[in-house]
């Protein structure tokens, strides 16, 4: 069974940073676009970032282009997310997520827990 | 960007009663040189994450049960659930993963009446 497990959450003062990761087994990572998509409490889903299985490729919404930068390491089976310059609407749950297609995206199948990220001071 | 707009935002259904969450996105989510509609629904029950149900606007994922049905092309879709079940309390999410900002609708809570 695939697993994600996210981690590196916690509690920052806005304009500070985190770096969250996410390890993932049981399926071969190198091969699968990831993202992360999170939620803030109470909310609706909202995607975060893509990479591709290469890394070559990296898309990210608008509102934290500049600030997070999405990576990952196919030789650790993980993905992370540097967030810089944290601001309180960027507390949510983080989600590591995989997309099921190899050639196109086509849908999240696998979720991790999520690890949640407040911005307070 | 393309933007995902849901319908109702909440919907109460009896048991074995059927259930119908719309999903309109504009632009148009229907890739014509791969005939499929890059759209996605999901389940997320309190304190989990989302659950992958119906992509390709209509297959049904792995495990799902076949009381959930997606339809719909273009820009108008629908998550029918035929006959809800007690499990089915939850809040549904339609995903078009077509471009990037990948985008979801705002989610309906579905509830028993």
């Amino acid at each position: 069974e695939v697993q994600l497990v996210e981690s590196g959450g916690g509690l920052v003062q806005p304009g500070g940073s985190l770096r969250l990761s996410c390890a993932a087994s049981e399926f071969t990572f190198s091969s699968y676009w990831m993202s992360w998509v999170r939620q803030a409490p109470g909310k609706g889903l909202e995607w975060v970032a893509i990479i591709k299985q290469d890394g070559t490729e990296k898309y990210y919404v608008d509102s934290v282009k500049g600030r997070f930068a999405i990576s990952r390491d196919n030789a650790k089976n993980s993905l992370y997310l540097q967030m810089n310059s944290l601001r309180a609407e960027d507390s949510a749950v983080y989600y590591c997520v995989r997309d099921q297609g190899t050639d196109f995206w086509s849908g999240y199948d696998s979720w991790g827990q999520g690890t949640l990220v407040t911005v307070s001071s | 960007d393309f933007v995902m707009t849901q319908s109702p935002d909440s919907l109460a259904v009896s048991l074995g009663e059927r259930a119908t969450i719309n999903c309109k996105s504009s632009p148009s989510v229907l890739d014509s040189s791969k005939n499929k509609n890059f759209l996605a629904w999901y389940q997320q029950k309190p304190g989990q994450p989302p659950k992958l149900l119906i992509y390709w606007a209509s297959t049904r994922e792995s495990g799902v049960p076949d009381r959930f049905s997606g339809s719909g092309s273009g820009t108008d879709f629908t998550l029918t659930i035929s006959s809800l079940q007690a499990e089915d309390v939850a809040v549904y999410y339609c995903q078009q993963y077509y471009a990037t900002p990948i985008t979801f609708g705002q989610g309906t809570r579905l509830e028993i009446k």
